[in-house]
């Protein structure tokens, strides 16, 4: 059965560095890309970036510069830092499979339920 | 980057009934249109892509259809189970970009 699973702090610091991690069963990150999208409270969903099977990465431009996404595949995990963090970034941050093994299609047919996370001193 | 707009916003329909959710895309996407269903405590579900492809697992009562910019997601004979919220996103380019969202509720 495919599952995701997001973890990580619930509050984080404005200008602190945000570590989230995804946690995968039931495929393997060698054959499968994984996505990021956050959803800021009561809005819609944003994509933040992608990790190929390959290992290669493509950000959301407007994230870019604050943002890296890794992963390890021995323990089917993938990670996500963001840096600089604004309480814009509150927001709910889900990992979510590409439909597609060995390919991209930018369709999402897996969801983690999603880490929520508060920027707040 | 592609701009989705949805509408409406809010729907308000009951059980039985059938109704249409509209995405419009701010340029040609060709028929790459995926559909989600997102509700409270659930994991988000992909309902349809490539514009009318019904994902493994999603009701006939569903469909997709549109080309170009302008998309229709249909639901007929709506069940209690279909109350949530619903966002297009488009899957012709980078970055993918979604919709706003409509919440579909109970009349």
């Amino acid at each position: 059965q495919v599952q995701l699973k997001e973890s990580g702090p619930g509050l984080v610091q404005p200008s602190q560095t945000l570590s989230l991690t995804c946690t995968v069963a039931g495929f393997s990150l060698t054959s499968y890309n994984v996505h990021w999208v956050r959803q800021p409270p009561g809005k819609g969903l944003e994509w933040m970036g992608v990790i190929w099977n390959t290992g290669g990465t493509r950000y959301n431009s407007a994230l870019k510069s604050r943002l890296s996404i890794s992963k390890d595949t021995s323990k089917s995990q993938v990670f996500l830092k963001m840096n600089s963090l604004q309480t814009e970034d509150t927001a709910t941050y889900y990992c979510a499979r590409d439909r597609l093994n060995y390919g991209y299609t930018g369709v999402m047919d897996a969801w983690g339920q999603g880490a929520s996370v508060t920027v707040s001193s | 980057d592609v701009q989705m707009t949805q509408s409406p916003s809010n729907l308000a329909a009951s059980p039985g009934e059938s109704v249409s959710i509209n995405c419009k895309a701010s340029k040609s996407i060709s028929k790459y249109l995926a559909w989600y269903q997102q509700k409270p405590g659930k994991a988000n579900k992909l309902l349809i892509y490539s514009g009318s492809t019904l994902q493994s697992g999603t009701p006939s009562r569903f469909s997709g259809s549109g080309s170009g910019t302008d998309f229709t997601l249909t639901i007929r004979n709506l069940e209690p189970e279909d109350f949530g919220l619903y966002y297009c996103q488009q899957h012709n380019e980078y970055p993918p970009t979604f919709g706003a969202g409509t919440k579909l509720e109970l009349k």
